[in-house]
């Protein structure tokens, strides 16, 4: 079946470093793929999707590319703030019909001052 | 976008009893679901919620422990029956139309003593 496999957190990394949350994923076909984030306390908001291969998803300052060949979603951001503390997840759906989201298992990013 | 009200927020309660959350969106989606999300572990889907019939539950949950209603295209319901400590975690609503991302309410924490 479809799975979503991230990076085991937590990521711990000073204010304006680079993130880099590394996303793979085992689907048939073209699936689209998404990352969504979690607040403390909040539930999940949609950061940034691509639904098909190539596409970069961009948002905030965060940006995902589709690759294929590689089957990964890699979230990245140039300059992490405080701000940006919170638990990332990685999301695929089939392509084919409707089916629901199958979830990676989140990443929590923890940025200090 | 779709905006999605989860109430309560969070909730304390004894062994034995049962909670009923409700979920309201501010407009008319095609698909509504539950997920559970336990400590540190990612999303799983309880169940699709289908509106005016029984919903569709996925493996490892039951209507008698979960029971949900859906009365029209943007409320539903789920209920945490016969409660047990190992029933404690957030319980995320969610809502899409069709080939749209998915929204999500902030989520219900619940703690079962």
């Amino acid at each position: 079946g479809d799975s979503v496999t991230q990076m085991e957190g937590p990521v711990t990394l000073s204010e304006e470093a680079f993130l880099t949350i590394n996303c793979t994923y085992t689907a048939t076909g073209y699936p689209s793929l998404f990352w969504y984030v979690q607040y403390p306390g909040e539930g999940l908001q949609l950061l940034l999707k691509a639904t098909k291969a190539d596409d970069k998803g961009s948002n905030k300052g965060f940006e995902a590319t589709y690759r294929k060949e590689t089957t990964s979603f890699h979230l990245e951001k140039g300059s992490v703030q405080v701000s940006d503390s919170a638990v990332y997840f990685c999301a695929l759906r089939p392509p084919s019909g409707y089916s629901t989201l199958t979830f990676g298992k989140g990443t929590m990013l923890l940025v200090s001052p | 976008s779709a905006v999605i009200s989860q109430k309560p927020s969070r909730d304390i309660c004894q062994r034995g009893t049962s909670l009923t959350i409700q979920c309201q969106v501010d407009s008319q989606v095609t698909m509504m679901f539950w997920y559970r999300q336990q400590p540190g572990q990612s999303l799983t889907l309880i169940a699709t919620a289908n509106q005016g019939s029984e919903a569709t539950y996925e493996s490892g949950f039951v209507i008698d422990k979960f029971p949900i209603s859906r009365p029209n295209l943007t409320f539903s319901t789920l209920t945490v029956s016969n409660m047990s400590p190992e029933d404690s975690s957030i319980y995320l609503c969610s809502a899409e139309r069709v080939n749209t991302e998915a929204f999500f309410g902030q989520g219900t924490r619940l703690t079962v003593v």
